[in-house]
Order: structure tokens, then C-alpha cells, then sequence
């Protein structure tokens, strides 16, 4: 069965770095695309960022877009999420995602996902 | 920040029929992008509930269904269970934004 697990959370310092990964196994990775999505206390899901089948095409939400870096290895079935000058709003549960398609910024469905990992920036 | 609006929370007895609508715009679920919705136990993973506005995965019971019109797309459950007392969230794509949208969540309550 698919199965995400998420790790890499923690309590950072505003400012500083954290890279979260996902590993993904039950499937054949390589031959779907990933994100991530978010989920802040008390607050509803944000999509953060995509990454095509082969890791050529991404793309980031405007909230993150310049701090945050999606990537995979497709030889390890893992994906990464490098986060850079962390903020307190980026405090949140982080999900990886699963998509329908193999290519990017095509509207179709988050067909699994991980259970998250939480992200505490504080100081 | 979420560009589809759904109510915050609606209710109803066992056995009856919920409908929680998503109201988005011409750029997203009026461009003609699928709508899809999940069900969000805070602190569980969330799960694929219809995909594609009106699609069914395996295994999820034919309480549930989805339809999709001009901006707005519903979901409606009937046959309500205790069970399904959780969140649940709409989702499309915006060309403008080239991103990635959910709706503002909304809670279900069983009385």
C-alpha cells in the first residue's frame, strides 16, 4: 500500500534553516509528481509547493517562494523540502502529497498523503 | 491564503443530509479546473474523498457525492454518521495565481 512518512520537524529559531523530508514507498515514485501542503494551528491547508515526476519542473506558493526549495531523489524515494529564514507564520504541520498526474500545475487531485511532521519557529 | 469560500461549519442528525458548498471564481473552478475534497481529521493525514468533482476513490461509500457548476462545486453526504464529524476541504487551481487552492474548511457536525 502507499504509504508517506514525513520527518524533519522540529523547533527552529526564526531565521534559521530546516530541510523536512518524505519518504515514499508502495508505489512507483519516480513516476508522479509531489508536494507539499501545510497546515498551521487553528488554521486551514495551504499547497506550498510542487515538483514534477522527474524533478525538472516546480513551482512554490508566493508565501514561501525564494526561502522554500522542493526537490527528490528519485533513486532513494525521497522527497525534501529545504526551508530557509524561517518565519512564526511558517509554524505549521507539513504534509507530503501524493499527485494524480505526473507533471505539474495541472489541477488534478492529492490522491495520499503523510500524516506531517510540525514545524515550531519560535524564539 | 485560501481562494475557495466554504461555511465554517454545518450540522445535522443521523441519518440526514448535509451539503457544504465551495464558492471560488473565473479563475479557478469557473476556468473549468476539477474540484476536489478531502476529509481532514486534525492530526491524521488527510484523505482523497472525491476527486475530479463528482469521482469516488475505492473504498469510499456512496454517501458521498460531489458536483461542480459554473464557480461553485458541493458535496453533499447523506446517510449522516457519527463518524463523519471531521473537516473538510474543497480544492482547485488558479491559473492567476498558478497555484495550487483549497477551500476555508468546513466542520461537520453530527447532533
Amino acid at each position: 500500500q502507499v504509504q508517506l512518512v514525513e520527518s524533519g520537524g522540529g523547533v527552529v529559531h526564526p531565521g534559521r534553516s530546516l530541510r523536512l523530508s518524505c519518504a515514499a514507498s508502495g508505489f512507483t515514485f519516480s513516476s508522479y509528481a509531489m508536494h507539499w501542503v501545510r497546515q498551521a494551528p487553528g488554521k486551514g491547508l495551504e499547497w506550498v509547493a510542487v515538483i514534477s515526476y522527474d524533478g525538472r519542473n516546480e513551482h512554490h506558493a508566493d508565501s514561501v517562494k525564494g526561502r522554500f526549495t522542493i526537490s527528490r531523489d528519485n533513486s532513494k524515494n525521497a522527497l525534501y523540502l529545504q526551508m530557509n529564514r524561517l518565519r512564526a507564520e511558517d509554524t505549521a504541520v507539513y504534509y507530503c502529497a501524493r499527485d494524480r498526474y505526473y507533471d505539474i500545475l495541472t489541477g488534478y487531485s492529492f490522491e495520499y498523503w503523510g500524516q506531517g511532521t510540525l514545524v515550531t519557529v519560535s524564539s | 491564503q485560501s481562494v475557495l469560500t466554504q461555511p465554517p461549519s454545518v450540522s445535522g442528525a443521523p441519518g440526514q443530509r448535509v451539503t457544504i458548498s465551495c464558492t471560488g471564481s473565473s479563475s479557478d473552478i469557473g476556468a473549468g479546473y476539477d474540484v476536489h475534497w478531502y476529509q481532514h481529521l486534525p492530526g491524521t493525514a488527510p484523505k482523497l474523498l472525491i476527486f475530479d468533482n463528482n469521482r469516488r476513490p475505492a473504498g469510499v461509500p456512496d454517501r458521498f457525492s460531489g458536483s461542480k457548476s459554473g464557480t461553485s462545486a458541493s458535496l453533499a453526504i447523506t446517510g449522516l454518521q457519527a463518524e463523519d464529524e471531521t473537516d473538510y476541504y474543497c480544492q482547485s487551481y488558479d491559473s492567476t495565481l498558478s497555484a495550487y487552492v483549497f477551500g476555508t474548511g468546513t466542520r461537520v457536525t453530527v447532533l
